[in-house]
């Protein structure tokens, strides 16, 4: 089983559409949630950090359920700039980040 | 604009040449990473220097070679690689005690062995 796992994708959506990701990690004893944005041929770069209360942040809404070990992420009114591919990422047992395959989203107009 | 730097941005080599990837991070950060990302994988990560001191190496052969002089810079030396070691090559850097969970990538090094 993989250690991160989300759903490749890619999610094709028009603009102002609200969607969603999911990720699911196999480690229970996972600290700390991140979701990453790569965008095409170029680096990933933090997007939000998530907390077991879910937090938000403008139209990113990330969640965590310890319980059933997924992560999720919420984007609304999808704008075109929003397409990338989206890393989840939970740091392992020595801290490091261990990163999903990635979901890749395309906003179309 | 990433304060992490990357050089070369692009590397074709053969399977005989020796060859070097150059990071430089210029955040004051005190840990580095290297990564290795292929097509349709999640980046791996392949060694960590934390204060200038290799605290991991996730089992990478030892055609791969890194090295840290001080904390702004770090190296992988390539010799001897495989087709399969095709990939791009993402450089890191964090600040230890700092926001958790927040690294810093380099442009990346895409490498094609022939």
């Amino acid at each position: 089983r993989k250690e991160v796992e989300q759903d490749p994708g890619p999610f094709n959506v028009p603009e102002g559409a609200t969607v969603a990701f999911n990720c699911t990690y196999s480690n229970s004893a996972s600290q700390s949630f991140f979701w990453y944005r790569q965008d095409c041929r170029k680096e990933p770069k933090l997007l939000m950090s998530v907390y077991s209360s879910g937090n938000e942040d403008g139209r990113f809404t990330a969640q965590l359920n310890r319980a059933s070990q997924y992560i999720s992420l919420l984007i609304r009114d999808s704008k075109l700039s929003d397409s990338a591919t989206y890393l989840c990422v939970v740091t392992g047992n020595t801290g490091k980040l261990i990163f999903g395959q990635g979901t890749t989203l395309q906003v179309k107009p | 604009e990433t304060g992490v730097t990357q050089t070369p941005r692009h590397l074709v080599m053969g399977m005989t040449n020796k060859k070097s990837l150059k990071c430089e991070q210029h955040l004051g950060h005190n840990a580095m990473y290297w990564y290795k990302q292929s097509a349709k994988k999640p980046l791996e990560l392949m060694f960590v220097y934390s204060l200038e001191e290799r605290v991991e190496n996730n089992s990478v052969p030892s055609r791969f070679s890194p090295e840290c002089p001080n904390s702004s810079h770090l190296f992988l030396h390539l010799h001897t690689l495989q087709p399969e070691d095709s990939a791009l090559y993402l450089c890191a850097s964090s600040q230890i005690g700092g926001v958790r969970g927040e690294q810093f990538f380099g442009p990346g090094t895409r490498l094609t062995v022939l």
